[in-house]
């Protein structure tokens, strides 16, 4: 069972187009969620939100956090053909090892075509 | 501050037989995590280890073990490599008491 989902799996748009990718979650003990790009080998970190910092911004790149609705939103605007990449949503709940493990979603490929 | 550094880059292994990656966080960084990233099965965690004690571990095999050396070093065994070991397996470092967590470059194995 799929603790992250994100949508869609995969995007085509052009330069300047903005996007919106989208990530949920499941709630069992909520600790934060956390965004990355990932383009040819390692994750790069984008964000992570808590209860405390629902809402990040760098740049073009903005992220927003749903507690109620247990979603989070990656908005990129005018989007250049270097946003290409696979982002990629990870939950991090509590636990009572005090672990920070991180369960990924599948990914939402970016293309964007000039 | 210098990255995560993880080694070997590839790795070509038959199958039976056993394999060491080497992960080295990000300086004043205590934890380390491993992770196996496949097309089917996506990212997925392996362990966690804080201040050379493993934290936590995912549904893996015994086959897969790690440790971690106290200037903060990690190691990851995988031992009786099967075919469907094939994967990129990347480390992550962070502070052990925040959950950022930082990549490295990942080793890229391949099993035949």
């Amino acid at each position: 069972e799929d603790k992250v989902v994100q949508s869609p799996l995969s995007l085509v748009v052009h330069e300047g187009d903005t996007v919106t990718l989208n990530c949920s979650y499941e709630v069992t003990n909520f600790r934060s969620l956390l965004w990355y790009k990932q383009e040819k080998k390692a994750p790069t970190f984008l964000f992570m939100l808590t209860s405390s910092g629902i809402e990040k911004k760098s740049g073009r790149l903005s992220s927003i956090l749903d507690k109620k609705e247990l979603f989070s939103i990656l908005n990129i605007t005018a989007t250049q053909t270097g946003d290409s990449a696979v982002y990629l949503c990870a939950y991090q709940p509590y636990s009572g090892a005090g672990s920070y493990q991180l369960t990924f979603g599948k990914g939402t490929k970016l293309s964007v075509i000039p | 501050k210098a990255g995560v550094t993880q080694t070997p880059r590839y790795l070509i292994k038959t199958r039976g037989q056993q394999v060491t990656l080497s992960c080295s966080p990000i300086s004043g960084h205590r934890s380390v995590s491993w992770y196996q990233q496949t097309p089917g099965q996506g990212l997925q965690f392996l362990f966690e280890y804080f201040s050379e004690t493993q934290r936590n571990k995912g549904n893996f095999p015994g086959r897969f073990s790690g440790r971690q050396f106290s200037n903060s070093r990690s190691e990851m065994n995988v031992s009786t490599l099967e075919l469907g070991d094939s994967a990129l397996y990347l480390c992550a470092s962070s502070s052990g008491t925040v959950g950022e967590q930082y990549f490295g470059p990942g080793t890229r194995l391949t099993v035949t």
